[in-house]
């Protein structure tokens, strides 16, 4: 069965500084993409950035960029010039390319600091 | 605004009851996913239904069961609650027709409270 780690329970950042948040997942799949989701207070799951297996370009949305390792399995969330905005916890999810399904690592709550 | 309704926002019932939660898709995506988002349990897939048909099923009890109408609004009822179901329920949806991608956007959730 896939499964989806997030390490890092708490994180924090100085506005306008870079940070990154970690996640691991486990597969032997070779067909999958993986998510980045934001959860700010309001509880609204909003997509942040995707990444498909079978690309190795590194996805990049604005100022949200991925560190996508495929053989390490790794696929980490790098925020720069980090806003008040960005204060949220953030799911990394995976999702199989023969269901669709998401699954869910626990989050990392990140606080911004102004 | 994902495009993806849910009504209601907030719930309130007692053990034992029957809600229904229910949810709109974005225009045009054929098909909608139930999450539930609680604080032992996580972000867990409940059950997918696409264009009116059950496609997949996860960690969703017997008690709880959900379809999808022929305007491919869904409904998910729980039944004989208990304070564990107490949770965060997610609606989203994906799949417009054509579409290469299935990211699946979410809806604001309802909030269930067991007393």
């Amino acid at each position: 069965a896939q499964t989806v780690t997030q390490s890092q329970p708490e994180m924090s950042v100085q506005e306008a500084e870079t940070v990154t948040l970690s996640c691991t997942y486990d597969t032997s799949e070779s067909d999958y993409y993986l998510f980045w989701y934001k959860q700010p207070p309001s509880r609204q799951m909003i997509l942040v950035i995707r990444q498909e297996a079978y690309k190795q370009q590194n996805a990049t949305e604005n100022r949200f960029s991925v560190n996508f390792q495929k053989a390490a399995k790794s696929f980490s969330l790098k925020i720069s010039d980090s806003q008040l905005g960005d204060a949220a916890m953030y799911f990394c999810a995976y999702r199989s390319g023969a269901t669709n399904k998401l699954i869910f690592g626990t989050g990392t709550l990140l606080a911004v600091q102004p | 605004d994902s495009g993806v309704t849910q009504t209601p926002k907030h719930l309130i019932t007692a053990t034992g009851q029957r809600v229904t939660l229910r949810c709109s898709p974005r225009s045009g995506d054929l098909s909608v996913y139930w999450y539930q988002q609680s604080l032992d349990q996580g972000l867990q897939f409940l059950i997918q239904y696409y264009n009116g048909e059950e496609r997949a099923k996860g960690n969703i009890l017997e008690r709880f069961s959900a379809q999808q109408f022929p305007d491919l609004h869904s409904e998910l009822n729980l039944s004989s609650l208990e304070l564990g179901d107490s949770a965060l329920y997610f609606c989203a949806s994906s799949a417009r027709e054509g579409a290469i991608t299935d990211t699946q956007y979410f809806g604001p959730g309802t909030r269930l409270t067991v007393l």
